[in-house]
C-alpha cells in the first residue's frame, strides 16, 4: 500500500470552474498536511498547509482534512491557466511523504 | 541571495566519476533534507539532518553520501552511480523536522552515462 495516493490525472478543468485534488494516506499518526505545487521543469513549492480537522481557506485555495478518512483534499475555486501544475500532497509524520501528484490542466 | 540554492543546476557523470551536489539556505532553519524525483514517481527522501546531525537514513545505497558541515550547508557526494540514479536530486530546508512545510532549491538534474 502506497503511503500517500493521489490520482495521478490529468485533471482538466475549464477557466474559472473549481478543481478538486484528492489524497489518502496510510499512516493514521500523521500530525500534519501540505499541498504543493510544482511547474514543469522547477522544484515544488509550498501552497497550503493544514493541521485540524475540517477546512482551511487562504484566497483561492481550501485545504480540507478528514483524519477518522485519511483524507486531505484542496479544492481551487475560478481556476487560471497560470495553475496548471503538478500537485504533490505531503504527509508528515517525522518526515515528510509525498504522492506522486496530480496533474491539473486549467483551459482557457 | 535567498531561499534555497543548489549547484549544479545540471550534472552528466559516467558511472566512475565522484562529484559532489552542493546545496545552502539562507532561511535559519535547522532541518535539511536530500530527496529524489524520478519521472512519475513520488519524492523519494534519501537523507535527513536535524540541527546537523543525521537523523535519517532512508535505505540509500552507499554510493550516496551525505554531508552537512553546518545548519546552512548540505552536500551529496557521488561515486561509481548507476544509469538508474538518473533523476532530479532536490535539496530542502525546514525549521524544524515537524509540522513545518519545507522550502526546496530548484535542485540538480543528474544524468549517468
Amino acid at each position: 500500500q502506497k503511503e500517500v495516493e493521489q490520482n495521478s490525472g490529468p485533471l482538466s478543468v475549464p477557466e474559472g470552474a473549481i478543481a478538486s485534488l484528492n489524497c489518502t494516506y496510510s499512516d493514521r499518526g500523521s500530525q500534519s498536511f501540505f499541498w504543493y505545487r510544482q511547474y514543469s521543469g522547477k522544484s515544488p513549492e509550498l501552497i497550503m498547509f493544514i493541521y485540524s480537522n475540517g477546512d482551511k481557506e487562504d484566497g483561492r485555495f481550501t485545504a480540507q482534512l478528514n483524519k477518522a478518512s485519511q483524507y486531505v483534499s484542496l479544492l481551487i475555486r475560478d481556476s487560471q491557466p497560470s495553475d496548471s501544475a503538478t500537485y504533490l500532497c505531503a504527509v508528515n509524520n517525522n518526515d515528510m511523504r509525498f504522492g506522486a501528484g496530480t496533474r491539473l490542466t486549467v483551459k482557457p | 541571495e535567498t531561499g534555497v540554492t543548489q549547484t549544479p543546476r545540471h550534472l552528466v557523470m559516467g558511472m566512475t566519476n565522484k562529484k559532489s551536489l552542493k546545496c545552502e539556505q539562507h532561511l535559519g532553519h535547522n532541518a535539511m533534507y536530500w530527496y529524489k524525483q524520478s519521472a512519475k514517481k513520488p519524492l523519494e527522501l534519501m537523507f535527513v539532518y536535524n540541527f546537523k546531525e543525521q537523523t535519517e537514513n532512508n535505505s540509500v545505497p552507499s554510493r550516496f553520501s551525505p554531508e552537512c558541515p553546518n545548519s546552512s550547508h548540505l552536500f551529496l557526494h557521488l561515486h561509481t552511480l548507476q544509469p538508474e540514479d538518473s533523476a532530479l536530486y532536490l535539496c530542502a530546508s525546514s525549521q524544524a523536522v515537524q509540522d513545518y512545510g519545507y522550502t526546496f532549491g530548484s535542485g540538480t538534474r543528474l544524468t549517468v552515462v
